[in-house]
């Protein structure tokens, strides 16, 4: 079974600083990846996806993220913090199996000082 | 354009009292549906899926359960709750059959059985 591991579970940057949360996968196949974000008491929404097309992606407010293979890695990166930026943020990979089940880690809750 | 209800937000309801929860698609056709639970503080797990209508697989044995009476309609439901069902309870959907197609979800039921 594919899996996903969050190191960090708070992440704390200041604002204009580069934000780095990083994620790890175990899979046997090609993964499918994703990372999400949640504000407070709302669902998650997409930031970005691995298409394998491109080994970086580009994700929605200047988020992107790094595809490394022999790392079995996928970290999320931000140039530079804004305030409007605290939240959670998850990694999470698709089985392609049943009902292509995705798998969430633990998340990373991402502090922004003023 | 898809959109995804879920309802109630938010739920206080007594140990050993009935649950359901509602939530339906809009937009698409014969989409996978998911019922995920998030305990403070901890990541996403997977409840439920279901590929089609009736069709219903569960992740984890516990007092929930759920059916899909209608195409883009996904009900979890409980007869008698326990303490340790509450949590915030996220219902998400995808396009059946496309790889790399993210989870779209609601904005959550939070759910506290005193």
């Amino acid at each position: 079974a594919q899996s996903v591991t969050q190191l960090g579970s708070h992440v704390s940057v200041s604002e204009g600083a580069l934000v780095l949360l990083r994620c790890n996968y175990s899979s046997s196949v090609p993964p499918y990846l994703f990372w999400y974000v949640q504000y407070p008491n709302q669902g998650l929404q997409l930031l970005l996806k691995y298409t394998s097309a491109a080994t970086l992606v580009k994700g929605i407010n200047d988020f992107e993220a790094e595809f490394k293979k022999s790392e079995t890695s996928f970290h999320l990166t931000k140039p530079s913090a804004h305030m409007s930026d605290a939240a959670e943020y998850f990694c999470a990979v698709s089985e392609e199996v049943g009902g292509f089940k995705t798998i969430f880690g633990a998340g990373t809750r991402l502090f922004v000082k003023a | 354009s898809q959109t995804i209800h879920q309802w109630p937000a938010t739920l206080v309801q007594p140990v050993g009292s009935p649950l359901s929860l509602e939530c339906t698609v809009e937009g698409t056709s014969n989409p996978n549906l998911y019922w995920y639970r998030q305990a403070a503080g901890r990541g996403l797990q997977l409840l439920f899926y279901s590929v089609g209508i009736g069709q219903i697989s569960s992740e984890v044995p516990q007092n929930l359960s759920a059916s899909r009476p209608q195409d883009r309609q996904f009900i979890l439901s409980s007869k008698k709750l326990l303490l340790s069902d509450s949590g915030f309870y996220l219902c998400a959907w995808r396009v059946l059959g496309q790889q790399n197609s993210p989870l779209h979800f609601g904005n959550g039921t939070r759910l506290t059985v005193t």
